[in-house]
């Protein structure tokens, strides 16, 4: 089944680590996005994607590093310099023509604690 | 960055009942999406929008791409209990690329 995968489901860090959360999608889409959801809010953007070997910064993007090296795969650094990185973390794709690019799909997420 | 405006941040209803929800903005939005998510997991797409004055329905649910292009409803009807979760209106204005801005979200509790 196409899809988009995220892992792990809970990660749990110590302040000062750095921690990297895993995304892969089989729909062969061109674009991908990274937020982060707080309680009570909405989506945030943190970094987003339209093609390999290119990234843009989002909304909230200091603290977080990305890599598009390969098409299916997205992932995120949370580094040490984030100041409040305990937050659910959601990726996505999108197509990048036509009408249905504007659709996002959504992974399952991460729950991302920092102890 | 904007965000788009729903209110209430919670609604709770008896089950049966129909819903209204809308998504507000001051700006002009090419493309509307719902998305509805449940706890500890990814939104889920429900219904995409693109055109002015458009109403789209996806089994009990119908939405409609307001005629001002700077509004969206969403209607549940005859709701029933795992209608439950988090209903997040999504908007894409013209030249912003791919990106997406997202409302808060409405949290929706049924009542059997």
């Amino acid at each position: 089944d196409g899809g988009i995968t995220q892992s792990p489901k809970y990660l749990f860090r110590k302040e000062g680590q750095n921690v990297t959360l895993s995304c892969e999608q089989n729909l062969n889409h061109d674009a991908m996005y990274w937020y982060r959801q707080d309680p009570g809010q909405g989506l945030r953007l943190i970094y987003y994607s339209q093609i390999v070997n290119d990234f843009q910064k989002g909304d909230i993007a200091e603290g977080y590093s990305v890599s598009r090296e390969k098409k299916e795969s997205f992932p995120l650094t949370v580094t040490s310099a984030q100041k409040n990185p305990t937050a659910f973390y959601l990726c996505a794709s999108s197509g990048t023509s036509g009408e249905i690019y504007n659709e996002q799909f959504f992974g399952p997420g991460t729950r991302l604690t920092v102890l | 960055g904007q965000q788009l405006n729903q209110s209430p941040q919670s609604m709770f209803i008896q089950e049966g009942e129909d819903v209204s929800m809308n998504c507000t903005s001051s700006s002009i939005f090419n493309t509307w999406l719902w998305y509805k998510q449940e706890p500890g997991e990814g939104p889920v797409l429900l219904i995409a929008l693109y055109k002015a004055g458009e109403l789209t329905s996806n089994g009990r649910l119908t939405a409609q791409f307001g005629i001002t292009r700077k509004d969206s409803f969403l209607n549940i009807s005859a709701s029933i209990p795992s209608d439950v979760g988090i209903y997040f209106c999504a908007g894409r204005r013209t030249g912003a690329n791919s990106k997406l801005t997202f409302g808060k979200g409405i949290t929706l509790s049924v009542r059997p």
